[in-house]
């Protein structure tokens, strides 16, 4: 498996402009996750997918960002308008199974990230 | 909140020797806590996971240590070498909710 892929690696776009973050995660993954990655607040989760259903988005900021998993190889991230201060490195991870107190755990297998720089 | 703290945000050691790093956590009573290596321009990559009921994992040169009473847990790596230079990320089970990472630790290991 090429493990989960994004795109673009980088994009860098001004602000105002629509951002749109790609995400195809491991195959018989039925989780996925986006986070954000900065020096200041380390790594955040942003929402997360079980079977491309979206089951929390409280750290999704504010309003201008918005995510989609239309079917379970694909998840947009989508940021309208764009700000300084969203830039970042977005990471999308994948698992199969949710991590929960004394249940079945696993590992988030992570994408290479996308790095955004808003002007 | 939960709330977890890695003891440093750099640490720089010497080749040969033990890296140690810590993870402290407040708030909640993991069951199980992870540990993840990071290299620059990379994302994340999953280590070695230890249950509350374990106090020692052991994997090649590293190690970690789980103490749910100090809530606490080390990771070691023995015998560094550089190519263990990288940012490591400890993160936790918080209940019905996502792994929460630590901010993490940037290693270095000089020859």
């Amino acid at each position: 498996d090429a493990g989960v892929i994004q795109s673009p690696r980088h994009e860098v776009t001004e602000m105002g402009q629509e951002v749109t973050l790609r995400c195809k995660p491991i195959s018989g993954h039925d989780y996925l996750f986006w986070y954000r990655q900065t020096m200041m607040r380390g790594l955040e989760l942003l929402i997360y997918f079980n079977n491309n259903v979206p089951i929390d988005d409280s750290g999704m900021p504010e309003d201008r960002f918005s995510a989609k998993m239309p079917n379970a190889s694909f998840s947009t991230l989508k940021i309208q308008p764009s700000e300084p201060r969203d830039s970042a490195v977005y990471f999308c991870a994948s698992s199969f199974f949710l991590p929960t107190s004394g249940g079945t755990t696993d590992t988030q297998y992570f994408g290479p990230g996308t790095r955004l720089t808003v002007l | 909140s939960q709330k977890i703290e890695q003891n440093s945000e750099a640490l720089n050691i010497q080749e040969g020797k033990t890296a140690t790093l810590t993870c402290n956590y407040t708030n909640y009573s993991p069951a199980y806590l992870q540990w993840y290596r990071q290299d620059p321009g990379r994302g994340p990559v999953f280590l070695l996971l230890i249950r509350e009921n374990e106090k020692e994992k052991r994997k090649e040169r590293l190690k970690v240590t789980f103490d749910t009473t100090l809530k606490q847990s080390l990771f070691h790596i023995t015998a560094s070498q550089p190519a263990d230079s990288a940012t490591y990320l400890c993160a936790l089970d918080a209940g019905n909710t996502p792994l929460v990472f630590g901010k993490g630790t940037r290693l270095s290991v000089i020859a």
